[in-house]
């Protein structure tokens, strides 16, 4: 079965320092992968998607992530974190090229400090 | 707004109840999904729509959960006899074709006593 997993509950870092969210994903065949911000009492927010082409993925809010198939990893980056950036990041994939139903991680929370 | 709406945005049942949920997805946005969250975990796949044709149904879903789309715009998602694990909170979201991302309504939070 299609999955992804992010193995970090929580990631902290300083505002201003680069920060990293990591995913990782096991399909069968090409996968269609997705990262969702969800802030408190709002829905989620799609913020960047990989299909094919290009291994660097730029999205919303300066967000960006790579593809990296060898690794099986899809990781959430931004060069310079921001307090707004505080929130809850989910990891998702496309459970098979014929059907829309996404798979998502148990999500990543993201603390950015002052 | 344009985006997704959803109503009620909170619903408190007491077990045994039926309780149905609308979403009304983006202007013309033909795909229609349903998610379910529960506290700590990512949006677990329920059911999803084209137009009015219902093209997959999770197994987790019971038959105490029915979903429809009749016309092919807004979408009704009924629990029937609710229980207490049916608390959580309910997603829908829209997306103009199948390859691309969904967009999510704000959801509909069922707490059932």
């Amino acid at each position: 079965a299609q999955s992804v997993a992010q193995p970090e509950d929580q990631v902290n870092v300083a505002e201003g320092n680069p920060l990293t969210v990591k995913c990782t994903y096991s399909v069968s065949g090409n996968p269609y992968l997705f990262w969702y911000v969800q802030y408190p009492n709002r829905g989620l927010q799609f913020l960047l998607k990989y299909i094919t082409g290009d291994n660097l993925v730029k999205g919303s809010y300066g967000f960006e992530a790579e593809f990296n198939k060898s690794q099986t990893s899809f990781h959430l980056k931004k060069p310079s974190a921001l307090v707004s950036d505080s929130a809850l990041y989910f990891c998702a994939v496309r459970d098979k090229p014929w059907t829309d139903k996404l798979i998502f991680g148990t999500g990543t929370r993201l603390q950015v400090f002052p | 707004d344009t985006g997704v709406s959803q109503d009620p945005r909170h619903k408190i049942t007491k077990r045994g109840q039926n309780v149905t949920f609308r979403c009304d997805p983006i202007s013309e946005h033909n795909r229609l999904y349903w998610y379910r969250q529960t506290l700590g975990q990512g949006p677990e796949f329920l059911t999803y729509f084209q137009n009015e044709a219902q093209l997959e149904k999770s197994r987790l879903l019971s038959d105490r959960f029915s979903a429809e789309r009749p016309k092919g715009s807004f979408s009704t998602l009924e629990i029937q006899r609710t229980e207490q694990g049916d608390s959580a909170m309910y997603l829908c979201a829209s997306s103009p074709s199948g390859i691309g991302e969904q967009y999510f309504g704000p959801g509909t939070r069922l707490t059932v006593t």
